[in-house]
């Protein structure tokens, strides 16, 4: 069963680069597809982006100017660098695997758990 | 703005029928598979069907799905307490080049 843990900062003030990295334990790291999904508290899912092993990404067009997902292999991780945070950037981020690549597809599949990422002055 | 639009609440009596729509158009819906998704208070979402209609090991087969043209619904039969959550359709978005959700549906079990 894959398990997907995560850490970076959980408050950040205005203008800040919000970072996080998930590791992934028992999830066959390249035969999938890995993405990072926000939700603002009380609202709805937002797809933030996805990576596969080579480092072949996919990002929201609304997010791509301040973002960057990169991969580490040998640490089975991969990670999420959200530029010049705002107040709108509050939210819980899910790291989670998505379709295996054989599928051709970016369906998130298997959710971590999420973390609450805060951003105030 | 979602991409996709479900409708924000729907509700039901224990043992009824409740549908939930998920529109969306021929860059996404209409040339991709749908996925639901269903979100317990406090936990993360978990897949409920995927591919329109398959559902994944430990899904009651209370739960199915389907897809017409650049729509999909998801059915619950038979509703139980435990059904109350927050529903999610999404799908692949060749326009965008990007997986986009609806804006979740709270399902009530009166």
């Amino acid at each position: 069963q894959v398990q997907l843990q995560q850490w970076g900062a959980g408050l950040l003030k205005p203008s800040e680069t919000l970072s996080r990295t998930c590791t992934v334990y028992n999830g066959s790291f390249s035969d999938y597809y890995w993405s990072w999904i926000r939700q603002p508290p009380g609202k709805g899912l937002e797809w933030i982006g996805d990576i596969n092993h080579r480092g072949y990404t996919n990002y929201n067009p609304s997010l791509w100017s301040r973002l960057t997902i990169s991969v580490d292999t040998s640490k089975n991780q991969f990670s999420l660098r959200l530029s010049s945070v705002t107040a709108a950037d509050t939210a819980l981020y899910y790291c989670v695997r998505g379709s295996p690549l054989q599928r051709l597809a970016h369906d998130p599949t298997d959710w971590g758990q999420g973390t609450l990422v805060t951003v105030s002055s | 703005q979602s991409v996709l639009t479900q409708p924000p609440s729907a509700s039901g009596t224990p043992g009824q029928r409740v549908t939930i729509s998920c529109s969306g158009s021929s860059s996404n819906i209409g040339v991709n598979t749908v996925n639901w998704y269903q979100q317990i208070p406090g936990a993360a979402p978990k897949v409920l069907i995927y591919d329109n209609y398959q559902r994944p090991s430990g899904v009651p087969d209370r739960f199915s799905g389907s897809k017409s043209g650049t729509s999909a619904s998801l059915a619950i039969s038979g509703l139980q307490s435990e059904d109350e959550a927050d529903y999610y359709c999404g799908a692949w978005d060749d326009s965008l080049s990007a997986w986009v959700f609806g804006g979740g549906t709270k399902l009530t079990v009166l």
